[in-house]
């Protein structure tokens, strides 16, 4: 069966670490793969799309890699901050179905 | 106005209630989406609008019925739920061709059923 998995449910991290968020998938040969944020009682916000063929994105704090043969994406926060606490989720978008979203991780970030 | 927008924010509701959640966006997307999201489970796709023609139904329960007059609006209407229909109802947009296909969400709608 089609699965996407983030591993944690919960991670916390002591401020000025880098936060390192997994995302699994299986079954799925994904095209694109993006990573939200979201905040409690609010809607998901887009970060970062990385595509197949790409290894690394990065904007500002931010670095995003893809491993279509480990079938995985890792999402990093460097210099991590207390105002990065907030649940990240990834999705993909694979053949012509919708997002599939994960469950997401929730960061908190100690200071 | 900006970004996509989603009235009531918090909706209580008897089972025996008819009641709709509304969405706008104000982006000029032509697709629009309805998910719902509960505790500790992935966002659950209901419904699509792609140019305002349904194109995805995720096997939903009868009693969540959408609507989509034109490519900036989309409803969903609610009659005779259930007390696990209770949920965080969002509403999303994205602009179908677009490279990233990004989702624009909604600030959601908080359902309680009694």
């Amino acid at each position: 069966s089609q699965k996407i998995e983030q591993n944690s449910e919960a991670l916390n991290i002591q401020e000025g670490k880098t936060a390192t968020l997994t995302c699994n998938y299986t079954n799925y040969s994904p095209a694109y793969l993006q990573w939200y944020r979201q905040d409690p009682g609010r809607g998901p916000v887009f970060l970062l799309l990385i595509r197949e063929n790409e290894k690394e994105k990065r904007k500002e704090r931010l670095k995003v890699t893809f491993d279509t043969t480990l079938k995985q994406s890792l999402f990093h926060i460097t210099a991590s901050q207390p105002a990065d606490s907030a649940t990240y989720l990834c999705a993909l978008l694979s053949g012509n179905t919708p997002l599939v979203f994960g469950k997401g991780t929730r960061l908190s970030v100690i200071a | 106005e900006t970004g996509v927008t989603q009235t009531p924010r918090h909706l209580v509701m008897g089972m025996t209630n008819k009641k709709s959640l509304k969405c706008e966006q104000h982006l000029g997307h032509n697709a629009m989406y309805w998910y719902k999201q509960s505790a500790k489970k992935p966002l659950e796709l209901m419904f699509v609008y792609n140019f305002k023609e349904q194109t995805e139904n995720n096997s939903v329960p009868s009693r969540f019925s959408p609507e989509c007059p034109n490519s900036s609006h989309l409803f969903l209407h609610l009659h005779t739920l259930q007390p696990e229909d209770s949920a965080l109802y969002l509403c999303a947009s994205s602009q179908v061709g677009s490279t990233a296909g990004e989702l624009f969400f909604g600030e959601g709608s908080r359902l309680t059923v009694l």
